[in-house]
């Protein structure tokens, strides 16, 4: 059975730093892209970033490109989300998701989830 | 950026009606669109993908169909464990986008 458990989610001040985690398990986690995607309070979904299976590709939206890192360490099974340079509009419940391919192609879609993490950004 | 436009945003209906959710792409997006249903304090969880193809474990009454712009969700029978917000969002280019979501609701 696939699980993806995210922790690292706080309060933090604007401008502050933390590191989101998301441990792996149940599949071969090096074949997969991963994938974050955050929901802010009251709002639908949004894509962050994507690395690929091998580590080598990674992918931002526009808004956190600079300030947000995706990393993975295949040899733990572990997605990580380094975020830098906190904003109040940062604020969101953040998951992880395991990609049905391991590059960033057309195809891919997120076929497992974990159950979040909620950063909060304020003062 | 592909934007992607939900209709309705909410919708109430009873259980055993049969639902209808559209997506509409800003551009073409060939098959390369995913649908998720996602309940409050629960992981999203994805239940077509390619537009038509429906991801394992998922009920048969959920059918996904369109291509280029405009796509459609359908539950055939609305069963109580069916109400949630469903979102679409293709995959054919980054950065990958969601609709707004539509809210399914108990009427």
């Amino acid at each position: 059975e696939v699980q993806l458990v995210e922790s690292g989610g706080a309060l933090v001040q604007p401008g502050g730093s933390l590191r989101l985690s998301c441990a792996a398990s149940g599949f071969t986690f090096s074949n997969s892209a991963m994938i974050w995607v955050r929901q802010a309070p009251g709002k639908g979904l949004e894509w962050v970033s994507t690395i690929i299976g091998s580590g080598v590709g990674t992918y931002y939206t526009d808004s956190v490109r600079g300030r947000f890192t995706i990393s993975r360490d295949n040899s733990k099974s572990t997605l990580y989300l380094q975020m830098n340079s906190l904003r109040a509009e940062d604020t969101a419940d953040y998951y992880c998701a395991k990609g049905t391919t391991d590059l960033v192609i057309a195809t891919t879609a997120f076929d497992n989830w974990g159950q979040g993490t909620l950063v909060t950004v304020a003062s | 950026d592909i934007q992607m436009t939900q209709s309705p945003s909410s919708l109430s209906a009873s259980v055993g009606d049969r639902v209808t959710i559209n997506c509409r792409a800003s551009q073409t997006i060939d098959s390369y669109l995913n649908w998720y249903q996602k309940k409050p304090g629960k992981a999203p969880n994805l239940v077509i993908y390619a537009a038509s193809s429906l991801q394992s474990g998922v009920p048969s009454r959920f059918r996904g169909s369109g291509s280029g712009t405009d796509f459609t969700l359908t539950i055939s029978s609305l069963q109580p464990e069916d109400f949630a917000t469903y979102y679409c969002q293709q995959s054919y280019s980054l950065p990958w986008t969601f609709g707004q979501g539509t809210k399914v609701e108990i009427k």
